[in-house]
């Protein structure tokens, strides 16, 4: 069964800072691996699609990588900015199966 | 391009009373899933439809239904209400090619 773990659950750092957020997952027989953002009682923006045949993905100031042979994930934000702040999500689509399996999110906070 | 659209956006309930939800995917998508979110749970798969047919279920109780139109709107339905069925339900579409998803903003649910 996959299981996807996200850490820290919560994090608060000052504008400006380059910051990661971690995503692993337990079985790397996935099909896709897609970041979210999430703010407070609204739906889920999709950030980033990362295809298992790909390493990373960048947009803006975004960069999501992929290492399926040892489950995990990074998204990486460059000079944040207050307007970040969100729940940032990490779903992985299992190989063969029509459905995304989501981690607990990170709670992200960029003081200003 | 619309995005995905869900009504209503809230509703209040009754324990023991039905309620059905609506989404309307992005045109093109044939492709719609549903997901259950809670703060104790996070994010679970409920089920997922295409081209009229059931794909994938999550492991939810028989109260819980959908269906999916021909045109690709889809409903779900849940049956006699539980106080534990109050949480934010999203809808995403996506198409077959990238199964990148695509959430609506959310039907808040309270039962109470």
């Amino acid at each position: 069964k996959q299981e996807v773990t996200q850490i820290p659950a919560a994090l608060s750092v000052p504008e400006g800072e380059n910051l990661v957020l971690n995503c692993s997952f337990t079985d790397s027989a996935i099909y896709n691996l897609q970041w979210f953002r999430q703010d407070p009682g609204k739906g889920l923006t999709s950030l980033l699609l990362i295809q298992s045949s790909q390493r990373e993905q960048t947009s803006g100031r975004l960069n999501a990588s992929l290492d399926k042979s040892s489950g995990r994930s990074t998204l990486y934000i460059a000079a944040s900015q207050p307007g970040d702040s969100a729940t940032y999500l990490c779903a992985v689509r299992p190989a063969g199966a029509q459905k995304l399996v989501f981690g607990q999110g990170t709670r992200l906070t960029i003081n200003p | 391009k619309a995005g995905v659209t869900q009504t209503p956006r809230y509703l209040i309930k009754t324990r023991g009373q039905q309620v059905t939800l609506s989404c309307s995917p992005i045109s093109g998508h044939r492709s719609v899933s549903w997901y259950q979110q809670t703060p104790g749970q996070g994010l679970q798969f409920l089920f997922e439809y295409f081209s009229e047919t059931q794909r994938n279920k999550g492991n939810f109780p028989g109260r819980f239904s959908g269906r999916q139109f021909s045109n690709s709107r889809s409903e779900m339905n849940v049956s006699t209400l539980e106080l534990g069925d109050s949480a934010l339900y999203l809808c995403a579409s996506s198409l077959e090619i990238t199964y990148e998803q695509y959430f609506g903003p959310g039907t808040r649910l309270t039962v109470t």
